[in-house]
């Protein structure tokens, strides 16, 4: 079976460094991704990590340790813009619609 | 490009009701997918099809009948509305060469069953 976990909600201040983690268990790993998804909209994909080590991308990161199941997505320079819902994702295998696993998602609120 | 879109964005039925969920895709993409968002659950797998005339069964198929004629359209049917249908329904597509995990979603329909 597949299990996700991160946290329900996180607060940060504007301007502040967050990380949001992610811990997995599956039954296979053909990679992990983020997506962000702001309150009534559709996720769009921040993301992508199949190997150890840290992706940087602007004032994204996003990290992956297969060994110990464990991702994180470190965004810095919070702004009031990045309060959204973050979705960590799981690919057992490739190929299938069927292997790519959301968890229920990180519920980001930046204050001024 | 229009992208993704749906229809409607807002949908109240009756149990019992039937219905069906509008999905198109303007981007020649191969792959397109249903899935249903509940508070606390995440995305889960309805359907999704690899192509015109193949369709196959995601995470939670039961209730729920598609088809794909076309390349760019993907209707998820309700055959019998329940209020455990009450969620909001995301359709998505994505290139064969970049496969699902990249998937560019539509807006969704928000459906409540009462």
């Amino acid at each position: 079976g597949q299990n996700i976990d991160q946290p329900t909600e996180m607060t940060a201040t504007e301007g502040a460094i967050v990380q949001i983690n992610c811990t997995y268990q599956t039954s296979g790993f053909n990679g992990l991704f983020w997506y962000q998804q702001h309150a009534g909209e559709a996720p769009t994909f921040l993301s992508y990590n199949v190997l150890d080590g840290l992706e940087e991308k602007g004032r994204f990161s996003s990290f992956l340790s297969r060994s110990k199941g464990y991702s994180y997505l470190l965004l810095k320079e919070l702004q009031m813009k990045d309060s959204a819902s973050y979705l960590c994702a799981v690919r057992a295998l490739p190929g299938s619609a069927r292997q790519l696993t959301f968890g229920s998602g990180t519920q980001l609120t930046v204050l001024p | 490009n229009a992208g993704v879109t749906q229809t409607p964005k807002f949908q109240v039925l009756k149990t019992g009701q039937s219905m069906t969920l509008q999905c198109a895709q303007d981007m020649n993409h191969e792959y397109m997918s249903w899935y249903r968002q509940d508070p606390g659950m995440g995305l889960r797998l309805i359907h999704y099809s690899v192509g015109a005339g193949i369709t196959d069964q995601g995470e939670v198929p039961n209730g729920y009948n598609v088809s794909r004629s076309t390349t760019e359209d993907f209707p998820l049917r309700l055959l019998s509305a329940a209020p455990s249908q009450t969620s909001v329904y995301f359709c998505a597509s994505s290139h064969l060469d970049q496969g699902w995990e990249t998937q560019y979603f539509g807006p969704g329909t928000r459906l409540l069953v009462l």
